[in-house]
């Protein structure tokens, strides 16, 4: 069973950069056809995909925080890791970490039980 | 981006009843439709994929229907443990994209 746990701090200030860690056990970031992604959830809001880091090495991010994001692997210590740069009031979400699978059609099978990260000052 | 749209986005039901939820896209993603429940506090759970393929471990009286821009989940009898809040997610192309949630409550 995959299991995934995001790690970083709870609370951010503005203008600085978020940097967030998923921590992957039963199973591999370097191998097989998986898209390990982040998501975001603003409080008592919808679901929000920032992008994902390939097990193949490629990147795919969304277009409204591209200019913001940075997604890597960490292979030795089997963990993916999220930054995002210029914070603001509005980043504000619990962030989870999910892998992607492609089997049949492209889901998010497995999922982090997420991070609530605030920016104040 | 694809807009991913549900209907009702809140409903109220009882234990034994026979639930449909209703996911838009506006544009066509063939059956690239996934659904999933979440709890307070909770993640999300991933319940249904490719528009009607039920995930390893799902009750069976969770079912997904639909192609093109227009789909259904259905839970075909409440049990207490399934009030809860459900999206849709499109797999279509990326960015991927969330519906609103539908937030089923107890009656």
């Amino acid at each position: 069973q995959v299991q995934l746990q995001e790690s970083g701090p709870g609370l951010v200030k503005p203008s600085e950069t978020l940097s967030l860690t998923c921590n992957v056990s039963g199973g591999s970031v370097s191998s097989g056809d998986y898209y390990w992604s982040w998501i975001r959830q603003p409080p008592g809001k919808g679901l929000e995909w920032i992008g994902y880091f390939s097990s193949r090495g490629s990147t795919s991010y969304n277009p409204s925080l591209m200019s913001r994001v940075t997604m890597s692997a960490d292979t030795s210590k089997n963990q993916f890791s999220l930054k995002l740069t210029s914070m603001s009031a509005a980043d504000t979400a619990v962030f989870y970490c999910a892998r992607g699978s492609v089997e049949r059609k492209f889901h998010f099978d497995f999922w982090g039980q997420g991070i609530l990260v605030t920016v104040s000052p | 981006d694809i807009q991913m749209t549900q209907s009702p986005s809140s409903l109220s039901a009882s234990v034994g009843d026979r639930v449909t939820i209703t996911c838009r896209a506006s544009q066509s993603i063939t059956t690239y439709l996934n659904w999933y429940q979440q709890k307070p506090g909770k993640s999300p759970r991933l319940l249904i994929y490719g528009a009607s393929f039920l995930q390893s471990g799902v009750p069976l009286r969770f079912s997904g229907s639909g192609s093109g821009t227009a789909f259904t989940l259905t839970i075909s009898s409440l049990q207490p443990e399934d009030f809860a809040t459900y999206f849709c997610q499109q797999s279509f192309i990326t960015p991927y994209t969330f519906g609103p949630g539908t937030n089923l409550e107890i009656k």
